[in-house]
């Protein structure tokens, strides 16, 4: 997806912590998103970045630095629920592009 | 349930043919983005559409076109489908960028129409 990299599939077990890695070109960044997508259903808002640092929100937070062209989604306590793919898309001069997604299995 | 609603929720059609697309934002928004998601491509950001002006286009077709009506609902119409137009489309809305109690350009998704060109 037009240079927004990110595993393919990654398996991580229940209660654990998992964290999922993207990368992108730098280039006209004006924000950075991740969204949660379950197979068959449409892909649900989890957080946004557009400055440096680290943003929290319950059991998911999500990581940003623009010098490097990278972020990462971080979840702890993993629940069975949680698998499905992770999409992360970046905001570039008003288009927005979306990486592959991670496919996220959980086992128990 | 998002808010945001599109129909029909499933079409079959044969290549060569046309149809439309239809989608409504949740209330309040202004901004209607459409997507396209098929299994090998993952999700294509189609174009964007702010209070019923186009604002930026993505990997759009010339045999695809968009718009914005006055009452904020919009439609996507395709034509002279091919075998490759089949996917998934999903549109989404999201809040004017001076809402203060909104993530800035959250978006959310309706639940998609699934073309299948035979």
């Amino acid at each position: 997806g037009q240079n927004i990299d990110q595993p393919t599939e990654m398996t991580a077990t229940e209660g654990a912590i998992v964290q999922i890695n993207c990368t992108y070109q730098t280039s006209g960044f004006n924000g950075l998103f991740w969204y949660q997508q379950h197979a068959g259903e449409a892909p649900t808002f989890l957080s946004y970045n557009v400055l440096d640092g680290l943003e929290e929100k319950g059991r998911f937070s999500s990581f940003l630095s623009r010098s490097k062209g990278y972020s990462y989604l971080l979840l702890k306590e993993l629940q069975m629920k949680d698998s499905a793919s992770y999409l992360c898309a970046v905001i570039r001069d008003d288009k927005i592009i979306f990486g592959k997604g991670t496919r996220l299995h959980i086992l128990p | 349930d998002s808010g945001v609603t599109q129909t029909p929720k499933h079409l079959i059609t044969a290549t060569g043919q046309r149809v439309t697309l239809r989608c409504s934002p949740r209330s309040g928004d202004l901004s209607v983005y459409w997507y396209q998601q098929s299994l090998d491509q993952g999700l294509q950001f189609l174009i964007h559409y702010y209070n019923g002006e186009e604002r930026a286009k993505g990997n759009i077709l010339e045999r695809f076109s968009a718009q914005q009506f006055p009452d904020l609902h919009s439609e996507l119409n395709l034509s002279s489908l091919e075998l490759g137009d089949s996917a998934l489309y999903f549109c989404a809305s999201s809040a004017p960028i001076n809402t203060r109690d909104r993530v800035p350009n959250e978006q959310f998704f309706g639940p998609g129409t699934r073309l299948t060109v035979l």
